[in-house]
């Protein structure tokens, strides 16, 4: 398996681009999370999924959009980027959002200018 | 959640068992103690989770005290591999619904050679 998995790797924006980050899992996890991370900082919540169709907001969802139109992608758009939306961004599954534990991809390292 | 309080960071020798501490004192009866740890510019990795009994697994221990108001992440023989930032995570178990992590910033473990 290879688990989660995230492209680009890297990016750079101008302010007022727009970009989708992707997120592919294949595991048959039902739940699927968004974060991001800001420099010496933990992460926060963006979106979560907990199956296909199904989409909510978490603690910083403004600027960002989500879709889960499949259990394998769960895709992150962002509109109008902004220099405050520069962060590395984490994609996340789990089986269950009980107890289960979530699984992070790499991470995309997005830089707006 | 409850909120957690961990050290910013701690030094351990090669070879020795580091045991990180993390004070929940507001924690409540349905609240699970999570732990995952990040190595640098990789995404969050599970370690452990507990309720209120002692856990051990391949990667660590967890001891939660009789009360639950603070727990010791132990890592029995470390190695440089492991230096990583450490997050404590106390988080309420759901019946329903998908429940994101809320991370802090976490203990920066450095493993000394």
């Amino acid at each position: 398996n290879a688990g989660v998995t995230q492209t680009p790797k890297f990016r750079i924006l101008k302010i007022g681009q727009s970009m989708t980050l992707q997120c592919a899992q294949d595991m048959n996890h039902n739940y699927m999370y968004w974060y991001r991370q800001d420099p010496g900082m933990g992460l926060k919540l963006i979106y979560y999924s907990v199956g296909a169709g199904i989409t909510d907001k978490g603690e910083v969802p403004n600027g960002y959009n989500v879709s889960r139109s499949t259990t394998e992608d769960f895709p992150l758009r962002l509109e109008l980027a902004a220099p405050s939306q520069t962060s590395v961004y984490f994609c996340a599954s789990s089986y269950s959002s009980v107890l289960g534990e979530q699984y992070f991809g790499p991470g995309t390292r997005l830089t707006v200018t | 959640d409850a909120k957690t309080t961990q050290p910013t960071s701690m030094d351990c020798a090669e070879g020795r068992a580091a045991n990180l501490p993390c004070n929940h004192s507001t924690i409540s009866g349905n609240e699970y103690v999570y732990w995952y740890r990040q190595i640098h510019s990789q995404g969050p990795q599970y370690i452990i989770h507990g309720l209120k009994n002692n856990e051990t697994n391949e990667m660590a221990s967890l001891i939660i005290t009789e009360d639950r108001k603070s727990s010791t992440l132990i890592l029995p023989h470390a190695t440089l591999r492991d230096t990583a930032v450490y997050y404590c995570i106390v988080r309420v178990v759901t019946g329903g619904g998908a429940d994101g992590l809320t991370f802090g910033k976490g203990t920066h473990l450095i493993i000394q050679p």
